[in-house]
């Protein structure tokens, strides 16, 4: 069965960075994107980016909004893939999520990981 | 950016009547060339992530219940529950994914009465 298993809560200081990993397992890693979306404390979710595990060269697309501060990457011998955001502010306190890409929609997210930023 | 706009923000709804949920987008997400509406309809209840019910605007997802449906074209679109049960308590979400960055609607609280 597919799934998607995220690494846990993270408290950061403001101007840090984190970074979150994203285990697959049960399908084929490279055969699909793997989107990231965050959600605010009780906002909707916001889209953050995808990327192509199967491009040589890392294939992303970033939302402009985190464009100068987002990096997402993956690392296909493990099947995980990565988002790291950089200059961490107050209303960057969210819960973030993987989500696997599909042409139709995301079909399965991870369990969330809740980022908290707090001086 | 498209701006995706819910209707309504809350709704309570009887047991076993319909709920219906709105959305609208700031401008088409139609694809001509083969005719598809890039939108989806997620179902969030807390402390979940958003789990996807209707893709294509009208395709339900594998092991969604037959009650949730999806319709529309172009920029106006609908979810419809013809039976509420207790377990569709929840807040609802519409996506576009026709272009980057991947919008949301504000969501739909739906509440039983």
């Amino acid at each position: 069965q597919v799934q998607l298993v995220q690494s846990g809560a993270e408290v950061k200081k403001p101007g840090a960075s984190v970074k979150v990993s994203c285990k697959a397992s049960g399908y084929t890693f490279i055969d699909y994107y793997m989107h990231w979306v965050r959600q605010a404390p009780g906002e909707g979710p916001e889209w953050m980016g995808w990327i192509n595990p199967k491009s040589t060269s890392g294939g992303t697309n970033y939302a402009q909004k985190f464009q100068d501060r987002v990096s997402m990457t993956s690392d296909t011998s493990i099947s995980t893939a990565y988002m790291e955001l950089s200059r961490l502010r107050s209303d960057d306190t969210a819960v973030y999520y993987c989500a696997r890409g599909r042409n139709s929609g995301t079909d399965y997210w991870g369990q969330g990981t809740l980022v908290t930023v707090s001086s | 950016d498209i701006v995706m706009t819910q209707s309504p923000d809350s709704l309570a709804v009887s047991l076993g009547e319909r709920a219906s949920i709105n959305c609208r987008s700031s401008q088409s997400v139609l694809y001509s060339s083969n005719n598809n509406n890039y939108l989806a309809w997620y179902q969030q209840k807390p402390g979940q992530p958003p789990k996807l019910l209707i893709y294509w605007a009208s395709a339900r997802e594998s092991g969604v219940p037959d009650r949730f449906s999806g319709s529309g074209s172009g920029t106006d679109f609908t979810l419809t529950i013809s039976s509420l049960q207790a377990e569709d308590v929840a807040v609802y979400y519409c996506q576009q994914y026709y272009s980057t960055p991947h919008t949301f609607g504000q969501g739909t609280k739906l509440e039983i009465k």
